[in-house]
């Protein structure tokens, strides 16, 4: 299956750490790429390959993956960091690409 | 930096095709290895991806959309299209062209990303 499950929603206190996890078979061959959306905007690229952040994201996004499961971790949440996050990955046997269902984080 | 714009009619009629255009700046879509795509997000929904056009020609498509689905490059103009036939309004929605990265192979694993966005463009399919 090319599916990816997500946490609909996540709180943290603002300056805490949250962890916005991705389960889906393919990510155990593939790594999980990680967008942020906030309302009416277009989707903006976080983390992707094993913990890589595009240029102007701040280092307090990280990546990680074990198995089927792939995670993105805000240290330090701050009040602009909520949004929606979307996992993505693909079925490297028929190039099928995918997105999870999104995870909207709630900064408190 | 590459930019990304959709263009393309708002309203469509429900049983006809919608066709939408991205045009490419700042950078060729000739270029070695990137997957020129479509996602749409329904509107409150999460983000749905409908398919792609690899650098050279060859296309995948979601499943669940393929026989109503074209997509394809036009080199000359360096931009790439969707069409969408026999629409419903199941099919309202925002709809992104994006770049998606060449694929790269680490010890580890394989991976990718859409690394640029257009703003997005809202299709409503009226009856």
């Amino acid at each position: 299956s090319s599916e990816l499950t997500q946490a609909p929603a996540v709180s943290v206190a603002l300056g805490q750490t949250v962890r916005i996890t991705c389960q889906g078979d393919s990510l155990r061959s593939y790594y999980a790429s990680w967008y942020q959306q906030k309302p009416r905007q277009a989707p903006v690229l976080v983390i992707y390959g094993k913990n890589i952040r595009p240029s102007g994201i701040p280092d307090r996004f990280s990546g990680s993956s074990s198995g089927n499961t792939a995670s993105l971790t805000i240290t330090g949440a701050q009040a602009e960091d909520e949004a929606d996050y979307y996992c993505n990955s693909r079925d490297i046997s028929n190039n099928q690409c995918v997105f999870g269902g999104g995870t909207k984080l709630t900064v408190l | 930096q590459v930019q990304l714009q959709e263009s393309g009619p708002g309203l469509v009629k429900s049983s006809q095709t919608l066709s939408l255009t991205c045009s490419v700046s700042g950078g060729s879509i000739n270029s070695g290895g990137n997957f020129w795509t479509w996602v749409r997000q329904h509107p409150g929904k999460g983000l749905e991806w409908i398919g792609c056009v690899y650098y050279s020609g060859i296309t995948y498509y979601n499943p669940s959309l393929e026989s109503r689905l074209s997509i394809s490059l036009d080199r000359f103009k360096n931009q790439f299209s969707l069409r969408l036939s026999s629409v419903t309004a199941a099919d309202t929605a925002v709809y992104y062209c994006a770049r998606e990265s060449p694929l790269y192979y680490s010890g580890s694993g394989t991976y990718s990303s859409f690394d640029s966005w257009g703003r997005g463009n809202l299709v409503t399919v009226s009856s």
